[in-house]
């Protein structure tokens, strides 16, 4: 079956714009959440959703943001880009909202450049 | 909250040697994950393994949840196997905590 599928794969932004970043679950998989990794902070949980409520929230300010559709797709958005939010944002999915017997999986991630 | 600590940060082999790699961390867990980031920065999940022992292929992992600690064993290493591995947990939280990573270069 289809992996977690994230789209764009590289993105480049100017300070101060926005961006919308999605990911697409394994089929049946409810659960999907977001990371940040730099090299600075390494990785970094940023929200998760289940059926397309936010269930859990990382230590980031409002400028970030996600929903989750009702096919469990997800979206991130980030406002008003700063030079620090360069990064590579990789979303996972699960089973079910508590870990299964298979845990987490992780897509290809989108790799953003904000100059 | 959890502090996942790896060890080593960095380890260079020849290839064929076999590694141990280490993850400590500091409180109980309901999951614990082995990933590899490959060079374009994907995580692929190498074990799912809060406790006991797996093994798949030249890899295994031995997790005492008891102590706290959990290994991943690679055997006869490959070029292929070089990048970078992660422990990571999760407690009660609903989110993973990712040690530092090791860093495994492997040359032929």
């Amino acid at each position: 079956k289809a992996g977690v599928t994230q789209t764009p794969r590289y993105l480049i932004k100017t300070r101060g714009q926005q961006v919308t970043l999605s990911c697409s679950p394994i089929s049946g998989h409810r659960s999907v959440s977001w990371y940040q990794q730099t090299p600075g902070q390494g990785l970094q949980f940023l929200f998760e959703y289940f059926s397309e409520t936010q269930r859990n929230k990382g230590n980031f300010p409002g400028r970030f943001s996600g929903r989750q559709f009702s096919n469990s797709r997800s979206e991130m958005n980030v406002s008003t880009l700063e030079l620090g939010d360069s990064a590579l944002y990789l979303c996972a999915s699960s089973l079910y909202l508590n870990p299964s017997n298979y845990g987490y999986t992780f897509g290809s991630g989108t790799r953003l450049t904000v100059v | 909250g959890i502090q996942v600590e790896q060890s080593p940060p960095d380890l260079i082999l020849q290839e064929g040697a076999n590694s141990t790699l280490r993850c400590n961390f500091s409180d109980s867990v309901n999951n614990l994950q082995w990933f590899h980031q490959n060079p374009w920065g994907q995580l692929i999940n190498l074990f799912y393994i809060p406790s006991g022992t797996k093994q798949n292929g030249r890899l295994s992992a031995t997790t005492v949840a008891t102590e706290r600690y959990s290994l991943l064993y690679i055997s006869s290493s490959q070029t292929t196997d070089s990048g970078v591995y992660f422990c990571a947990v999760e407690g009660n939280t609903d989110k993973l905590i990712f040690g530092t990573g090791t860093r495994l270069q492997v040359f032929p």
